[in-house]
C-alpha cells in the first residue's frame, strides 16, 4: 500500500474560520510533509515531520500550524486566513527524511483544494 | 538559494515524435527527482536519479542526471496522448547557510506538454 490520503478534498473557509486539513499513512514512513501548490505553480514545501519531531519550518505565516500527533497523522490547522492562501495542500510521506546517502522517494497525497473567501 | 530551471515550459508535441526536457540546476546536489502532475491531480513519482550517470527508463520516458554539468534529462519517445501532463524536477539540496542537516526539494517551475494526434 503505497497511498497517503488527504481530507478533505475541498475546502472553502472565510477569513475569521478555524479548520483543519488532516493526511494519513500507513507505510510505516517516518517523514511527513506539508507543500503548498498554487495554479500553475511547482509546489512550495512548507513543513517537514521528521520522527514526528518538526525539522523543517520554511518560514510558514503563524497562521498554519503544523501539528504530527502520531507517525501516521499529520494535521495543518489554519486560522485567520487570508484569500492568497487558496491553492492545493498537498502533504507527502517518504520512508525517512530524504537526504545524506538515502534514496527515499516521497509519495503524495491526493491534495485538499482550499479556498478562502 | 538553489535555483531550478526548466525548459520549455510549454511543449506541444504530435503523437509520435521524440523530445527532452530539460532541468538545470544552480547548487551541487547528487540526487535530483522527477514528477508528473495531471491537471487538477496531485504527483505522481516517476524517477529517482542518485548519482552522476544515472540513467532511469520506464515506457516511452527515459532520465538522465549529470551532476557535473548540473543537468537533467527527460526523454519523451515516440509520443502518445496519455503523456499529455505537466512534469516537475525536483533538486535535493542543503540550503547554503545555517549549517542545518536539513536538506529539501526545490522544484522547476514545471513543463506542461501536450501531445497531439
Amino acid at each position: 500500500d503505497t497511498e497517503v490520503t488527504q481530507t478533505p478534498k475541498h475546502l472553502v473557509m472565510g477569513m475569521t474560520n478555524k479548520k483543519s486539513l488532516k493526511c494519513e499513512q500507513h507505510m510505516g514512513h517516518r517523514a511527513m510533509y506539508w507543500y503548498k501548490q498554487k495554479a500553475k505553480k511547482p509546489p512550495e514545501l512548507m513543513f517537514v515531520y521528521s520522527y514526528e519531531k518538526l525539522s523543517i519550518n520554511e518560514s510558514v505565516p503563524s497562521r498554519f500550524s503544523p501539528e504530527c500527533p502520531n507517525s501516521s497523522l499529520l494535521n495543518l490547522h489554519l486560522h485567520a486566513l487570508q484569500p492568497e492562501d487558496s491553492a492545493l495542500y498537498l502533504c507527502a510521506s517518504s520512508q525517512d527524511e530524504i537526504g545524506g546517502r538515502s534514496s527515499y522517494e516521497q509519495y503524495f497525497g491526493p491534495g485538499t483544494r482550499l479556498t478562502v473567501t | 538559494e538553489l535555483k531550478v530551471e526548466q525548459n520549455p515550459l510549454f511543449l506541444s508535441m504530435q503523437e509520435g515524435k521524440n523530445y527532452t526536457i530539460y532541468c538545470n540546476y544552480s547548487t551541487t546536489s547528487d540526487r535530483l527527482y522527477w514528477y508528473r502532475q495531471d491537471p487538477g491531480k496531485s504527483l505522481e513519482s516517476l524517477f529517482v536519479l542518485l548519482s552522476n550517470g544515472a540513467v532511469k527508463q520506464e515506457g516511452r520516458l527515459m532520465a538522465s542526471l549529470d551532476t557535473k554539468a548540473r543537468l537533467s534529462t527527460l526523454h519523451i519517445t515516440a509520443a502518445v496522448h496519455d503523456l499529455s501532463a505537466t512534469y516537475f524536477c525536483a533538486v535535493f539540496a542543503y540550503p547554503s547557510a545555517g549549517g542545518t542537516s536539513y536538506g529539501k526539494l526545490t522544484f522547476g517551475q514545471g513543463t506542461i506538454l501536450t501531445v497531439h494526434p
